[in-house]
């Protein structure tokens, strides 16, 4: 079955601790995306790559990094200095990360910070 | 203000028609997208239409496109109890940044 998976589906952090989010793709997609999302409010958009060995900051990079060394994986991790990072992040992906090109999303990791 | 708007909530009974109404500020939208979130999951891809488009027919799903009023709507005719969710409303710009703007959803409630 082709599709998105992220793992854990759970993360508990205690504070100052780093923590990677994983997330894997087998739909040959070249642009991959994570996005945060509070209660009651919409997706806001951390990080994109739209090829390996490249990405680009969203509207709320800070406290995060990733890297994109494969084609199918784009790790996400929440850093200490993410002063709020109890949320659930999704992760997509997309065929050729222009514009046009519809989204495809992922489970979801829903991270709680002790 | 925000870039996408939709209303909080709505809530119909079993068997009628919702409307769910979305409204957006940047005109170089090139494509408009309704996703369905269902408690504790991802999103699910409903439906599309492309900005050159006035309306869209998918089963019970029908997507309306006033691209002068900058307004799009999702028809969802014979209302089930599966359909309660959270849609959210997504825009996507063919500028340089390639990712998704979203509303901050809608949430159904259908009573039986």
């Amino acid at each position: 079955d082709g599709g998105i998976t992220q793992s854990p589906k759970y993360l508990f952090r205690k504070e100052g601790q780093n923590v990677t989010l994983s997330c894997e793709q087998n739909l040959n997609h070249d642009a991959m995306y994570w996005y945060r999302q509070d209660p009651g409010q919409g997706l806001r958009l951390i990080y994109y790559s739209q090829i390996v060995n490249d990405f680009q900051k969203g509207d709320i990079a800070e406290g995060y990094s990733v890297s994109r060394e494969k084609k199918e994986s784009f790790p996400l991790t929440v850093t200490s200095a993410q002063k709020n990072p109890t949320a659930f992040y999704l992760c997509a992906s997309s065929k050729a990360g222009v514009g046009t090109d519809t989204q495809y999303f992922g489970p979801g990791t829903r991270l709680t910070v002790l | 203000g925000e870039d996408v708007e939709q209303s909080l909530f709505l809530s119909v009974r079993e068997g009628d028609s919702s409307v769910i109404n979305c409204t957006y500020t940047d005109s170089s939208s090139t494509y408009l997208y309704w996703y369905k979130q269902e408690p504790g999951a991802g999103l699910q891809l409903l439906t599309y239409i492309f900005s050159n488009m006035d309306m869209k027919q998918d089963q019970r799903l029908t997507v309306l496109l006033n691209k002068k009023d900058k307004h799009l709507s999702l028809r969802i005719a014979d209302t089930q109890t599966g359909d309660s969710a959270i849609y959210f409303c997504a825009e996507s710009r063919d500028t340089g940044r390639r990712a998704l703007t979203f509303g901050s959803g809608t949430r159904l409630q259908v009573q039986p």
